[in-house]
């Protein structure tokens, strides 16, 4: 089944703990992005990725690092996570180009303490 | 500023009747729109896109419309269900591949039983 799947689903951490959040997509698309949801303010681009080793910040990047080693992966990093950092995080991708139709993952629904 | 916005927050209508749900664009570059699903706890699920060439596409009981001299677009749900209860929101290509897709904050549609 094509898909994207993000890992954990849930996470409740502390201030302060690096934290990853995965993203795969099995759908051998070039463009993947992360985006984080809060309530009043829709959908949000952290950072995203045109392909393997390109990557480049969306709207909303601080306390946010990414990398993208291969295509089909591309991991949301916290490094030292704070309570304004939860959210609800979620992975996309699209074949070619950040303009085209994309593909969300379930979500990750992260609360930092 | 330009943006992708939305004409009603909620929407709540009975089982069968059509839900029509509206979205109001203000970059007349744009060319490529996308609706998108959004049930409580997943992600978001395309729906139907459209491009700036046309003024009406089909799917499976949706229909979005394009108006492009008032710059307005709406997605039409026949015979709504209950599992049609979602949040709804539009996404905007402002004009070519690299450009990013821009999400509305979307509509709340509740089917009542």
């Amino acid at each position: 089944e094509a898909q994207v799947t993000q890992n954990p689903r849930y996470l409740i951490t502390v201030t302060g703990k690096k934290l990853t959040v995965t993203c795969s997509q099995n759908m051998n698309h070039e463009y993947m992005s992360w985006y984080r949801q809060d309530p009043g303010l829709g959908l949000r681009q952290i950072y995203y990725s045109m392909n393997v080793e390109v990557t480049d910040k969306g709207d909303v990047p601080e306390g946010y690092k990414v990398s993208r080693k291969e295509k089909r992966n591309f991991p949301l990093i916290l490094e030292s996570p704070s309570p304004n950092q939860t959210s609800l995080y979620f992975c996309a991708s699209s074949f070619y180009s950040q303009g085209d139709t994309q593909y969300f993952g379930p979500g990750t629904r992260l609360t930092v303490l | 500023g330009e943006s992708v916005g939305l004409h009603l927050p909620t929407l709540s209508v009975q089982e069968g009747d059509n839900s029509i749900i509206n979205c109001a664009y203000s970059n007349s570059a744009s060319d490529y729109f996308i609706w998108y699903k959004q049930e409580s706890g997943k992600g978001p699920q395309f729906i139907i896109d459209i491009r700036s060439n046309m003024d009406k596409r089909q799917g499976q009981r949706v229909t979005v419309l394009l108006n492009k001299t008032v710059k307005h677009l709406s997605l039409q749900i026949a015979a709504t269900q209950p599992g049609d209860s979602a949040v709804y929101f539009c996404a905007e290509n402002r004009g070519g591949s690299n450009y990013k897709l821009t999400f509305g904050k979307g509509t709340l549609l509740t089917v009542n039983p």
